[in-house]
């Protein structure tokens, strides 16, 4: 079986612009969190969704938002980009919410 | 939010020593998880625990949940060089949905 699918892999975009990243989870699983993971450091928590609900959310702006589609793959949106919003941005699945989450490759983000 | 503290930030060891690495927090946890991740990759699930006292083993890996559920443990045996790494421990709150993650331990084998 596949494990968590991330696309793109690796993205460049000017301050200010708008992006979309995209995570298909493991087959069976109903959660999905999202995490942002600055280099030299672990991943920090931005989102969970469970069952295309939102069921967490992290210490981050109303700029990062999600959501959750009814075949559980999930979109992270983040507006109005900054050049600390460099990072790689993880996805992570779960049977439910809560459980031990496996992880995408992540999509790293480069703002010039 | 929580902070988990690793320790040491990195180790530098030969290859067949064995390693220990440890994950501490001022909350009390009711999961403990252990991965790995390597260059360019997403965090690989090592090992599970769910409860205080719980010693589980994963090959050459053994993590424990320590009993005050404010810390866990991850010991690796006869290290090779595959293990290169870096090891986030990271917890979960009885309440909310999160799993908070640590500040990683760096681990290179010496051949």
């Amino acid at each position: 079986d596949a494990g968590v699918t991330q696309s793109p892999t690796h993205l460049i975009k000017t301050r200010g612009q708008q992006v979309t990243l995209r995570c298909s989870p493991i087959s069976g699983h109903k959660s999905v969190s999202w995490y942002q993971q600055v280099l030299g450091q672990g991943p920090q928590f931005i989102f969970q969704y469970y069952e295309k609900e939102e069921r967490g959310r992290g210490n981050f702006p109303d700029r990062f938002s999600a959501r959750q589609f009814p075949n559980y793959s999930s979109e992270l949106n983040v507006n109005a980009l900054l050049l600390g919003d460099s990072a790689l941005y993880l996805c992570a699945s779960s049977s439910r919410a809560g459980w031990p989450q496996h992880f995408g490759d992540g999509t790293r983000l480069s703002i010039l | 939010g929580q902070q988990l503290n690793q320790s040491p930030q990195s180790m530098f060891i030969q290859e067949g020593e064995d390693v220990s690495m440890n994950c501490t927090s001022s909350s009390i946890f009711n999961t403990w998880l252990w991965y790995k991740q390597e260059p360019g990759e997403g965090p690989v699930l090592l090992i599970a625990l769910y409860k205080a006292g719980e010693l589980t083993s994963n090959g050459r890996l053994t993590a424990q949940f320590g009993i005050t559920r404010k810390d866990s443990f991850l010991n690796i045996s006869a290290s090779i060089p595959s293990d290169v790494g870096i090891y986030f421990c990271a917890g979960h709150l009885n309440t909310g949905n999160q799993f908070y993650f640590g500040t990683g331990t760096s681990l290179t084998v010496i051949p």
